[in-house]
């Protein structure tokens, strides 16, 4: 069994400040973890994955996770945040089997 | 690369319809294939597992004879919503499953947005 659990269902930084946006995973097996981005009526675009190689992931657009078994978490970070990145964050977890559980994503508001 | 095209983008049919949406993986072969379901400000619910050659496999809840799935080939797969009422409006997502050296990678299709009047 598998879950992914965002802490934060909206979340609000400024323009340039780091963003952060929390994901913790339950998994009976090694997980493999993403990070997803959907903006507004269109499909999900990989950000990055964790697939038990480094602990820390870089993906596009600046972002990058940093992968924390003793914690069980995958949190998203990204030093700046640009107006560009306002959109909806899933974190998603699968035991290695082609199934990919979501979290309820995370909202982020970029403020001028 | 691994491009996942959906059609339409957007539909709107009256109660008691039936409507197809497709889904295709444009340059590489995808023996198995999802479909979700997302309501507004929610997260994407699996609905099933489309299997080529194979029947879906449906997640609980989900009627199968409501939404009929189809894996004729490696590249694509088509959900039917038979006899659509207003609660079936959603948007619906599909993502084709690719596999990498290490893993599997799941690439999504944009979305078809359904309205039921």
């Amino acid at each position: 069994a598998q879950s992914v659990t965002q802490l934060g269902s909206h979340v609000s930084v400024s323009e340039g400040a780091l963003v952060l946006l929390r994901c913790n995973y339950s998994s009976s097996v090694p997980p493999y973890l993403f990070w997803y981005v959907q903006y507004p009526n269109q499909g999900l675009q990989l950000l990055l994955k964790y697939t038990s190689a480094a602990t820390l992931v870089k993906g596009i657009n600046g972002f990058e996770a940093e992968f924390k078994k003793s914690e069980t978490s995958f949190h998203l970070t990204k030093p700046s945040a640009h107006m560009s990145d306002a959109a909806e964050y899933f974190c998603a977890v699968t035991g290695g089997y082609q199934k990919v559980t979501f979290g309820i994503g995370t909202k982020l508001q970029v403020i001028p | 690369g691994a491009v996942v095209s959906q059609h339409p983008s957007w539909v709107i049919c009256k109660s008691g319809t039936s409507v197809k949406i497709e889904c295709r993986s444009l340059d590489f072969q995808a023996t198995t294939m999802f479909w979700y379901r997302q309501f507004p400000k929610q997260s994407l619910m699996l609905m099933a597992t489309s299997n080529e050659g194979s029947k879906a496999t449906y997640e609980q809840g989900v009627e199968k004879d409501k939404f009929l799935i189809n894996h004729a080939s490696l590249t694509l797969s088509t959900l039917t919503v038979t006899s659509a009422h207003p609660e079936d409006s959603s948007f619906y997502i599909c993502s084709a499953s690719l596999r990498t050296r290490d893993s599997y990678e799941q690439y999504f299709g944009p979305g078809t947005r359904l309205t039921v009047t």
